[in-house]
């Protein structure tokens, strides 16, 4: 079961929007998208996630193309605070299986 | 609400010692979940519960164990520690198709 794909780093201006690319081409009807962010060695923090529909909270908006073979994560006003780990993982009600994530730096 | 509860926070042990991660949540979830980190990689599941009483392996359950005491609580067990079990230990629960809420950690090192 091939897991999702990100790049590996992304940089992204302070202020900017951040958004961050997720390939997902083997998702099943029933998976979810789930973003996870992890700062320095702390537990992973949940950000969103979603089924078909583009979805927005407090934190950040999920792009998720009408195929659902890929999605974007968008944190509208990035902060130095967000630079993070950032997890992209599809999933059904089994556990998470967690890549390697993509490392965002938010530069001043 | 204190979501998921891990302790201890740090352990040092040598090799062959035995000890138990703990971990409790206290928002009713049914499954949880434990899962370790090394440096510079991505989590990896040691061992889950998906409700009260069963327990089922992971990706990388040799040299644990674990029990699912009740709903609340969910132990890893390490009965001969070696230094290849020096990690960060996380654990995790979650409700059905909901995201999975973690702990802040157990650092291990085994010398």
């Amino acid at each position: 079961d091939a897991k999702t794909t990100q790049p590996p780093s992304m940089d992204c201006a302070e202020g900017r929007a951040a958004n961050l690319p997720c390939n997902h081409s083997t998702i099943s009807g029933n998976e979810y998208v789930y973003w996870y962010r992890q700062i320095h060695s702390q537990g992973p923090q949940y950000i969103i996630h979603g089924l078909k529909n583009n979805e927005t909270n407090e934190m950040a908006s999920l792009i998720i193309t009408e195929d659902r073979k890929s999605s974007t994560l968008i944190l509208p006003h990035a902060t130095l605070r967000d630079t993070a780990v950032y997890y992209c993982i599809k999933g059904g009600n089994t556990p998470l299986v967690f890549g390697k994530g993509t490392r965002l730096s938010v530069i001043a | 609400n204190a979501g998921v509860t891990q302790t201890p926070k740090f352990q040092v042990l040598k090799t062959g010692q035995s000890m138990t991660l703990q971990c409790a949540q206290d928002m009713n979830h049914n499954s949880m979940y434990w899962y370790r980190q090394d440096p510079g990689m991505g989590l990896r599941l040691i061992y889950y519960s998906a409700s009260e009483g069963t327990t089922d392996k992971g990706e990388v359950p040799n040299g644990y164990n674990v029990s699912r005491l009740n709903k609340r609580e969910f132990s890893l067990r390490l009965e001969s520690a070696a230094p290849s079990q020096t990690s960060v230990y996380f654990c995790a629960s979650r409700a059905d198709y909901q995201p999975q809420h973690f702990g802040d950690g157990t650092r291990l090192s085994i010398l």
